[in-house]
């Protein structure tokens, strides 16, 4: 299975640039997605196949990447966007998704 | 508005069953490859089950084949997942979710499995 690897968590101060890396095991071309988790609340989908700003999503989210290494960006931070955020592949074999970056505000 | 509405989650036994429903509204059901993915608690998400739009295909995670049977019925635009010799390591939120681009686009609210004597 392609594995996933996403840094533990992050901390940064409300107004900055903060970006959030997932890197692939193996190629996964474009089909790489981000998703922002919230405690007690279901997955939201923020950027699908690496660039593209899910509908409704604000857009200081944005995605970059493509092979292996990927990047979620969100620039200005604000409070509310608090959380843990996640990667999935979706072109090899089972989906998989990596282990979540908890972002944190100071 | 797109609402998935999963049911028929709780406690039971290592070895027993459980059968969980998605019901679906908001959008036309039939058209749509749906998933369960699973959360331990305090765990990462996990993808278990996949079915196509017509139910014809399916796809499961080797630690659920031959346990977890999805399947859906489109004219009642309802997916299921029944869960057979369950053990402690399934235990989670299992949550279905629509599939578009490959990525997750809409997630029910999630239903609480606990697998435990």
């Amino acid at each position: 299975d392609t594995v996933l690897t996403q840094s533990p968590a992050l901390a940064v101060s409300p107004g900055e640039r903060v970006t959030i890396s997932c890197k692939a095991s193996e190629s996964v071309s474009t089909r790489m997605h981000w998703y922002q988790q919230k405690p007690g609340q279901q997955p939201k989908l923020l950027i699908y196949k690496a660039s593209n700003l899910a509908s409704g999503v604000p857009a200081r989210f944005s995605g970059s990447g493509s092979g292996t290494d990927f990047t979620l960006t969100i620039d200005p931070v604000e409070a509310d966007d608090t959380a843990t955020y996640f990667c999935q592949q979706s072109w090899n074999g089972p989906r998989t998704f990596g282990g979540g970056t908890k972002l944190e505000l100071k | 508005e797109v609402q998935l509405v999963e049911s028929g989650g709780g406690l039971v036994q290592p070895g027993r069953s459980l059968k969980l429903s998605c019901a679906a509204s908001g959008f036309t059901f039939s058209n749509y490859g749906m998933h369960w993915i699973r959360q331990a608690p305090t765990k990462g998400l996990e993808w278990v089950a996949s079915i196509s739009p017509s139910g014809g295909s399916t796809y499961y995670r080797d630690s659920v084949k031959g346990r977890f049977t999805i399947s859906r019925d489109n004219a009642k635009s309802t997916l299921y997942l029944q869960m057979d010799s369950l053990r402690s390591e399934d235990t989670a939120t299992y949550y279905c979710a629509t599939d578009t681009y490959g990525g997750y686009t809409y997630w029910g609210q999630g239903v609480m499995v606990t697998v435990s004597s």
